[in-house]
């Protein structure tokens, strides 16, 4: 079984400041990790993912995650958030390279940036 | 590329009627397709598994017959709501993954607010 948790119902931050937005997994085999991004009444978009090699992902838009193995962790990062990036953000995980790429999406974090 | 086109965006519909959306993968071959539900402020609820030319695969809790869907062809997969009722108003999204070079992540459409009067 799969799954996977974002502790944080909402992130707040000022415009200019680091943000942070938290996930968790849990995957029986290797994880497939990825991240969306959902503006309001849109569908998601894709940020980055996690499938192999460096620990460290760059993504859309300045985003980065780290994968961190030992803590079951992939936390997406952002240097200088700006207040376009306030919307709904989802972590979501896999754990087969198969492909029907069906994923467990996590509940999600509101991330509201303000000037 | 990798562009995921959901039509309508928004329908309002009276109650005990039939509603069709649709999802269709406009540069590339979808071997698989996902249709969600989701409710205000909440995640993506999974709702069936669609693959071309086969029948859909329905989550647990799912009305297969509450919720027709419908894979034709490798680029365009339909659901359709019949005889909805207020209950069903939601956002519904679909997504879907490649074919060829597919790199693991889905393309999602940009959603369908049915309203149900």
């Amino acid at each position: 079984a799969q799954s996977v948790a974002q502790p944080e119902d909402q992130v707040n931050v000022a415009e200019g400041n680091p943000l942070t937005v938290k996930c968790t997994y849990s995957v029986s085999g290797n994880p497939y990790l990825f991240w969306y991004v959902q503006y309001p009444n849109r569908g998601l978009q894709f940020l980055l993912k996690y499938i192999t090699g460096d620990n460290l992902v760059k993504g859309s838009y300045g985003f980065e995650a780290e994968f961190n193995k030992s803590q079951t962790s992939f936390h997406l990062k952002k240097p200088s958030a700006l207040v376009s990036d306030s919307a709904l953000y989802f972590c979501a995980v896999r754990d087969m390279p198969d492909s029907w790429g069906k994923l467990q999406f996590g509940a999600g974090t509101q991330v509201v940036v303000t000037p | 590329g990798a562009v995921v086109s959901q039509h309508p965006s928004w329908v309002i519909c009276k109650s005990g009627t039939s509603v069709k959306i649709e999802c269709r993968s406009l540069d590339f071959q979808a071997t698989t397709m996902f249709w969600y539900r989701q409710f205000p402020k909440q995640s993506l609820m999974l709702m069936a598994t669609s693959n071309e030319g086969s029948k859909a695969t329905y989550e647990q809790g799912v009305e297969k017959d509450k919720f027709l869907i419908n894979h034709a062809s490798l680029t365009l997969s339909t659901l359709t709501v019949t005889s909805a009722h207020p209950e069903d108003s939601s956002f519904y999204i679909c997504s879907a993954s490649r074919r060829v070079q597919n790199t693991g992540e889905l393309f999602f459409g940009e959603g369908s607010r049915l309203t149900v009067l």
